[in-house]
């Protein structure tokens, strides 16, 4: 069953300004990743936060968790017309090696 | 060092007819996952295997569906019969199968259509 879910289902904002996506699951998890697809691609990783910790840094990307809301969020910064995409959180339940649980996505459009 | 490959790109197959799906890990990793996408949708695991094992196929329909990670080659997705409900896009993964990580690097999709 799905475990992510994303909000919003869709997002459109002006070149330059920020993004946020938020990501919600369900049960405990070892880490949660954000992934980026665009149309018609595979997916490309973005960044791995672990349970243990509560914000990461990676460039333009900011992405923080909520264990206590079992919560996520991403936060693109001074957003380009090349990061519109679709991005899905995923949730890794166990340590290991375990299939990830993604959301439906978030579909981001930036508009030059 | 390639990346995930996936091959064919795109496949078209008349309900009835067989589809297989081809993917090369990485190099260097030996745990490949599949996942299917259907239109609008997040990515549904569907099974995942080591080296001539499957590790859990939970999410893998019990009829048609079967999946294989040879000792030599790569992971072959093969599903029987199709039917126009399998029409999506059908990803893998690999991962080195690290204990304290698991990111995994998916390849392009084979983007499966049934006429």
């Amino acid at each position: 069953s799905q475990q992510g879910e994303e909000d919003p289902q869709a997002l459109s904002i002006q070149e330059g300004e920020n993004a946020t996506m938020n990501c919600s699951y369900k049960t405990s998890i070892n880490n949660l990743q954000w992934y980026r697809q665009n149309s018609g691609r595979g997916l490309v990783h973005l960044i791995l936060i672990r349970s243990n910790e509560r914000e990461k840094h990676s460039g333009r990307l900011r992405v923080t968790l909520d264990t206590s809301k079992k919560s996520s969020s991403l936060l693109i910064t001074a957003s380009r017309a090349a990061d519109t995409a679709s991005y899905f959180c995923a949730t890794d339940p166990n340590s290991g090696n375990t299939p990830l649980v993604f959301g439906k996505g978030t579909r981001l459009s930036v508009i030059a | 060092n390639a990346g995930v490959m996936q091959n064919p790109r795109h496949l078209v197959r008349r309900r009835g007819q067989e589809a297989r799906l081809r993917c090369s890990p990485m190099k260097g990793h030996s745990h490949v996952y599949w996942y299917r996408q259907l239109p609008e949708e997040g990515l549904k695991f569907m099974v995942y295997l080591q080296k001539e094992n499957i590790i859990d196929e939970s999410g893998m329909p019990k009829e048609r569906f079967s999946a294989e990670f040879p000792k030599e080659g790569p992971s072959i997705l093969r599903i029987q019969q199709v039917v126009r409900g399998d029409s999506a896009a059908y990803f893998c993964a690999s991962s080195p199968g690290l204990a304290w990580t698991n990111t995994q690097y998916f390849g392009p999709g084979t983007r499966l259509t049934v006429l």
